[in-house]
């Protein structure tokens, strides 16, 4: 079955700290993938995505992330953690085939960042 | 430009009761998604539109789970004879492209916690 996951639930870094979260998905061929994140009491805001090309990702508030495709993985990073970063961040992917729409979110991570 | 915008943001309703939650998409936007979000969880798809036309409904859980989108703007889910397991965050998504022929960016508004007593 097709499937996303984000292995770990929270995660705790200073400010200041460089990050990473991960995520894998399990398809048989390269899916389109999402980060998004979501503050409290606030939708879902897209950071990045690839869909196909160089496999290292910009997005915005200094957020990349690097499509691994032998290891199945699309993971986020940035240098250097604010404060206002704390939020909860879900990965997404989409099997890449014509007319597939429904986005399959991980369970996603909470970032807490300490002062 | 405006966002996607959902209303009410926060909706309570007694075991039993008829709800609906409303979604203005971003304007010119063909595609429109509704997903539900429980505790601590990933949103989970329920239903698709393009334009007015329902084109996939396969994600919503039950019959007492209905949605429209009559002028293919606008978009309401109703949930009729609320039980709590329906207690969750309802997003809802819209996307510039026919999303049966094309995967675009889906932009995300800000949801509606329902809350069943």
């Amino acid at each position: 079955a097709q499937s996303v996951t984000q292995p770990d639930i929270h995660i705790t870094v200073s400010e200041g700290a460089s990050l990473e979260l991960r995520c894998n998905y399990s398809y048989g061929a390269t899916p389109y993938l999402f980060w998004y994140v979501q503050s409290p009491g606030q939708g879902l805001q897209l950071l990045l995505k690839y869909f196909s090309g160089d496999t290292l990702v910009q997005g915005i508030k200094g957020f990349e992330a690097e499509f691994k495709r032998s290891q199945s993985s699309f993971n986020l990073r940035k240098p250097s953690v604010h404060w206002s970063d704390a939020a909860e961040y879900f990965c997404a992917v989409v099997p890449a085939t014509s007319g597939t729409y429904k986005y399959i979110f991980g369970t996603g991570t909470r970032l807490k960042v300490l002062a | 430009g405006a966002g996607v915008s959902q209303s009410p943001r926060y909706k309570v309703a007694k075991r039993g009761q008829d709800v609906a939650l409303r979604c203005d998409p971003i304007s010119g936007h063909v595609s429109l998604f509704w997903y539900q979000q429980a505790l601590g969880q990933g949103p989970e798809f329920l239903t698709y539109f393009q334009n007015e036309a329902q084109l996939d409904k396969s994600g919503l859980p039950s019959d007492r789970f209905f949605a429209e989108r009559p002028e293919g703007s606008v978009s309401t889910l109703k949930i009729q004879r609320t039980q709590q397991e329906d207690s969750a965050v309802y997003l809802c998504a819209s996307s510039l492209v026919y999303s049966q022929t094309s995967t675009d960016t889906q932009y995300f508004g800000p949801g509606t916690r329902l809350t069943v007593l």
